[in-house]
């Protein structure tokens, strides 16, 4: 079976500083991974998904296949980046399998 | 369009009522995804159905979870007889007939069992 891991419920960063969260996967085939983001208050909404290549907010995540990682990245980050971070994959049967999600926290 | 609707936002039950949440998804979309959320953990899948057809319930308890979405009106997750381990965030998905596109979520409904 699938399985994501983020290992940090928490990072704490100031405002300038890169940010790196991590996210790790378990499947023997070749899933389609994600990263949602859920501001204070505001529903979980998609931030990018590996396949697009894109880069949104800043944010870039790379699919490493060897170390079967999906780590998300901000060289310089903001205070208005704080929010949850959940990484997720889907396997091609729609439904999404979501890690239990990284805190970021830009302090001033 | 409004986005996926999700009432009630929070919904107190006592042990052994009954629960039921309602997912209105997006305009055009006739795919619904629920997913359970308990404190401090990642959203879990529950059901997956299209509209009349439940199409993967692997993630669903096999006693007092039912779901459905009819042809006319918002998706129900129906919980019966409700336990204190019941108490979690619920949230409702939506996309497309289109494969591979992305899924759209609501607010939650905030579910407490006392």
């Amino acid at each position: 079976a699938q399985r994501v891991t983020q290992p940090e419920k928490l990072l704490s960063v100031f405002k300038g500083a890169p940010v790196e969260l991590k996210c790790n996967y378990s499947y023997s085939g070749s899933p389609e991974l994600f990263w949602y983001v859920q501001y204070s208050r505001q529903r979980l909404q998609l931030l990018l998904r590996h396949i697009s290549r894109e880069s949104i907010k800043g944010f870039t995540a790379d699919l490493n296949k060897g170390e079967t990682s999906f780590h998300l990245k901000k060289p310089f980050a903001q205070e208005e980046d704080s929010a949850m971070y959940y990484c997720a994959l889907t396997t091609g049967r729609r439904a999404l399998t979501f890690g239990s999600g990284t805190r970021l926290q830009v302090q001033p | 369009n409004a986005g996926v609707m999700q009432n009630p936002r929070h919904l107190v039950r006592r042990r052994g009522q009954e629960a039921r949440l309602r997912c209105s998804p997006m305009k055009g979309h006739s795919h619904v995804y629920w997913y359970r959320q308990l404190p401090e953990e990642g959203l879990k899948f529950m059901v997956y159905l299209q509209k009349e057809n439940i199409i993967d319930e692997s993630g669903m308890p096999k006693e007092r979870f039912s779901a459905e979405f009819p042809k006319e009106g918002p998706s129900i997750l129906r919980i019966q007889q409700v336990v204190r381990g019941d108490s979690a965030a619920y949230f409702c998905a939506s996309s497309p007939i289109v494969e591979n596109t992305e899924a759209f979520f609501g607010q939650g409904t905030r579910l407490t069992v006392v």
